[in-house]
């Protein structure tokens, strides 16, 4: 089951500069989008999300752009802080479940050093 | 902020024994779910439940799996007869709207299940 594909298994960013965190997907029925955020012994926290209505939704230093064409997502990180280090799960929906069944990617690595 | 807790954190045990997996969901929360991630892989959708029924369960949920709310906080998820290959975190979560569109899942910590 490869529908939410995160090729990068590992970003190492410095702090103070823009992380740029990608996700590809391939079924066009899922139209909704989020990026969860998880760190070790911690279950995942919702970042940020996106319908397909839109290509770009902004929340405080993230920012989600959606390509629908390309079926390509990115979460922007700007600027990246050393507390943003954690595992970056991307996650889709479909129309077809509307109860909350998400399709997770394997997640980024995200590293920020001072 | 009101958080999914979930006990006990770890659990080992022997293969062939029923185990059971304990969830408080958010208490204005109305949908419920568990997930599990065995280690390396993704974050897996097992089942929905809502309304005291199961809404949608994946292929991974078979018939040694089962999910029950036994009274107005409790969500559990059950193994009959656990196998090494179910050995994995298996996370809950709930939500208070109906699905991802109006209100995003959350999560809780995670029970690492260890199958020996």
């Amino acid at each position: 089951d490869q529908q939410v594909k995160q090729n990068s298994p590992s970003l190492s960013v410095q702090e103070g500069r823009i992380s740029i965190l990608n996700c590809d997907y391939t079924n066009s029925m899922f139209d909704y989008f989020l990026w969860y955020k998880k760190y070790p012994a911690e279950g995942p926290t919702f970042l940020i999300s996106i319908s397909s209505i839109k290509d770009k939704n902004e929340d405080g230093r993230f920012t989600v752009f959606l390509n629908k064409s390309a079926k390509h997502l990115s979460l922007h990180i700007v600027p990246s802080q050393p507390g943003d280090s954690a595992v970056y799960f991307c996650a889709a929906a479909d129309r077809g479940s509307t109860l909350g069944r998400l399709y997770f990617g394997r997640g980024t690595q995200l590293t920020v050093w001072p | 902020e009101p958080e999914v807790t979930q006990t006990p954190s770890h659990q080992v045990t022997q293969m062939g024994q029923e185990v059971i997996l304990r969830c408080v969901p958010i208490s204005n929360h109305l949908y419920f779910y568990w997930y599990r991630q065995i280690l390396g892989q993704k974050v897996e959708f097992l089942v929905s439940f809502y309304n005291n029924e199961i809404s949608e369960k994946s292929e991974i949920f078979d018939d040694q799996f089962s999910v029950e709310r036994p009274d107005g906080s409790n969500f559990t998820l059950k193994i009959r007869s656990t196998k090494l290959e179910d050995s994995a975190m298996y996370f809950c979560a709930s939500n208070r709207d109906r699905g991802s569109y109006n209100s995003p899942l959350h999560f809780g910590n995670g029970t690492r299940l260890t199958v020996t």
